[in-house]
């Protein structure tokens, strides 16, 4: 594809409820890493991968946040139980010669 | 720690003026340095980068950056600016260690007609 891509767009959560948001890379990028923004923010990074294995997960801010990429590809980001501090745009990004690339994110909202 | 900071929260400029944006690093050594730039509801794109060579570096939409060793600074130009470019302005810093990179707070640029 011409650029990363995440799905979906904008996601609405209930307290407690586990979501999923995705990541499609572009292709041939070994490295993805996703990010949290909170409003008014700079992206915060959460975790990082080359290809399908997590090199740092250092940023991920407890143990309901997970991230895997099974193929090296296409990757997802996990929340369980959702918090209304979960509420943030989730920025993925792909990498190639030490640049990042970003997707347009997706604004997840817990009610 | 690396860090990297940008003092200005908002910065407000007329349209057709100059505009210059202020990003600070703090690196062992000489970083790698990014400016992205996101408008409301996108996500962050590249406006340009340093690595090494020339340290004045161009980019797109007419931006260029210039790397000071001297003052830790990696400040953005532009010199006139378009109602366009009212956006959030990132500035970001990595290592040649790994892809990783740090970002600014970032800046809010507004344009007065």
């Amino acid at each position: 594809g011409a650029g990363v891509s995440q799905s979906p767009r904008y996601k609405v959560a209930k307290r407690g409820q586990d979501v999923a948001l995705r990541c499609d890379p572009i292709s041939g990028h070994v490295s993805l890493f996703w990010y949290q923004q909170a409003l008014g923010q700079g992206p915060e990074f959460l975790t990082y991968f080359q290809n399908e294995a997590q090199l740092d997960k250092s940023g991920l801010p407890s143990d309901r946040f997970f991230a895997e990429r099974p193929e090296g590809s296409v990757s997802t980001l996990k929340i369980q139980r959702t918090q209304q501090e979960d509420s943030a745009v989730y920025l993925c990004a792909s990498s190639l010669s030490n640049t990042q690339y970003f997707g347009p994110g997706t604004r997840l909202t817990v009610l | 720690a690396q860090s990297v900071t940008q003092p200005d929260i908002h910065i407000t400029v007329s349209e057709g003026a100059s505009l210059e944006l202020r990003c600070n690093y703090s690196y062992g050594a000489t970083p790698y340095l990014f400016w992205y730039v996101q408008s409301p509801g996108q996500g962050l794109q590249l406006l340009l980068k340093y690595f090494s060579g020339d340290t004045l570096v161009q980019g797109i939409k007419g931006f260029e950056a210039e790397f000071k060793r001297s003052q830790s600074s990696f400040n953005l130009r532009k010199p006139s600016v378009h109602w366009s470019d009212a956006a959030e302005y990132f500035c970001a810093g990595g290592t040649n260690r790994d892809d990783k990179i740090i970002f600014g707070k970032g800046t809010r640029l507004h344009i007065l007609p």
